[in-house]
């Protein structure tokens, strides 16, 4: 099976700017995770997306949505882009498992720049 | 706010040497998962431990979990150059539904060959 693949790789934008991420989950995966990653913040959640509803939200602005399609594939979106939105944006897509917990299949990551 | 803390937050042994880190968490978990980075990649599900097991163990990885201290220690035997990463714990809360991942900070593992 294909792995988690996020596009694009590398973004630059500039502050004040909108930006869309893009993942495809592992075929079969119906949840779909999106974490922020920095280097003062570690991994923060962002938010989950199954079955086209948002099931899970992270402490984050507004500026940060999501959504999800009828095929399980995602984007999160930014607006208004700040310069602290410079991060690693890692999307995970999640395998339930017998017994309960589950888990969680990461893409390569976006690495988005915000100058 | 991070769930689990690892310690330590770096850790540079020779090749061939074990490295031992260490995960505490705050709250009752499900599950706590161990996962590898490779810089600047995705992360690579390593381990997952329940919260009614103590060890568990995976080729060369060895995980315990100690539900009454809240932590988890992860081992890994006879180290190697490719064994370079940040290693990061994860729990899930021990509430109904599905709760998110929440991480560590890492411990950043350097081998030196």
């Amino acid at each position: 099976k294909a792995g988690v693949t996020q596009t694009p790789r590398y973004l630059i934008k500039t502050r004040g700017q909108q930006v869309t991420l893009s993942c495809s989950p592992i075929s079969g995966h119906r949840s779909v995770s999106w974490y922020q990653q920095t280097p003062g913040q570690g991994l923060q959640f962002l938010f989950e997306y199954f079955s086209e509803t948002q099931r899970n939200k992270g402490n984050f602005p507004g500026r940060f949505s999501g959504r999800q399609f009828s095929n399980s594939r995602s984007e999160m979106n930014v607006s208004t882009l700040e310069l602290g939105d410079s991060a690693l944006y890692l999307c995970a897509s999640s395998l339930s498992l017998a017994g309960g917990g589950y888990e969680q299949y990461f893409g390569p990551g976006t690495r988005l720049t915000v100058t | 706010s991070q769930q689990g803390e690892e310690d330590p937050q770096a850790l540079s042994i020779q090749e061939g040497e074990n490295a031992t880190m260490n995960c505490s968490y705050k709250t009752s978990i499900n599950n706590l998962q161990w996962y590898r980075q490779n810089s600047g990649r995705g992360l690579v599900h390593l381990i997952l431990i329940r919260s009614n097991e103590r060890e568990k163990h995976s080729g060369r990885l060895r995980v315990t979990l100690d539900t009454s201290k809240k932590s988890s220690s992860l081992l890994i035997t006879a180290s190697r150059a490719a064994d370079t990463a940040s290693y990061f714990c994860a729990t899930d809360a021990l509430i109904s539904g599905n709760t998110p991942l929440v991480f560590g900070k890492g411990t950043r593992l350097s081998v030196i060959a």
